[in-house]
């Protein structure tokens, strides 16, 4: 069975740093791509960016570009997604998806339980 | 950008179908995600027409030139949630959501 586990919920100020994570298990962790997604409360699914653990390959979202880091840890089967400086606009729950690529089409097929990040004075 | 409509309503047992425009759809099909309130999306339709283990057969989905479409056939009432739209942009290098539909069994 595919699993992704994502971290617990944290709390945070603003301008402080954070690292969630997200370690899949049951399948190949680096023969597909692991992909971010937010979710501001009340509000729809952003895409952030996706890693391919395999290589380290990276896209990133032209509107997080700069704002986050995804990165991988293939040797624990881990993704994560980092914030050097929050803002209280990053209040959000953020999932983590396993994504499968091809040439005219692309989905996730499973997803994590997602990580609630709140940022708040 | 991908365009979906905010709500739309459906009587229990009848046929409803959702829709996503956005140009990059003429190069590539959409992925639609159904997602429950508290709860993380769902996989319900890729490719083509394809279902992942465990979707109902009552979904199907298609795609002509800048629409890809999502039907349910038979609407139950499990079926109400926020469902979205999913594909690359144009430069296909990157993906983007469309903005949701809520769907209401009535």
């Amino acid at each position: 069975e595919v699993l992704l586990v994502q971290s617990g919920g944290e709390m945070k100020k603003p301008g402080e740093s954070l690292s969630i994570s997200c370690q899949g298990s049951g399948y190949s962790f680096t023969d597909f791509w692991i992909g971010w997604v937010r979710q501001m409360p009340g509000k729809g699914l952003e895409w952030i960016g996706i890693i391919y653990p395999g290589d380290s390959d990276i896209r990133y979202s032209p509107a997080f570009q700069g704002q986050v880091t995804i990165s991988a840890d293939k040797s624990i089967a881990t993704a994560y997604l980092q914030w050097s400086t929050l803002k209280a606009s990053d209040t959000a729950i953020y999932y983590c998806a396993k994504g499968v690529v091809r040439a005219t089409t692309y989905w996730f097929d499973s997803w994590g339980q997602g990580t609630l990040v709140t940022v708040s004075s | 950008e991908l365009i979906q409509d905010p709500a739309v309503s459906v009587t229990l047992g009848q046929t409803v179908t959702l829709t996503c425009h956005g140009d990059s759809l003429r190069v590539y099909y959409a992925t639609w995600y159904q997602q429950k309130p508290g709860q993380a999306p769902i996989l319900v339709i890729y490719g083509r027409n394809n279902r992942p283990s465990g979707i109902p057969d009552r979904f199907s989905g298609s795609n002509s030139g800048s629409t890809a479409s999502l039907t349910i056939t038979g609407t139950q009432a499990e079926d109400e949630a926020d469902y979205y739209c999913n594909s690359r942009d144009r430069s296909g290098n990157h993906l983007v959501f469309g903005g949701g539909t809520k769907l209401t069994v009535l």
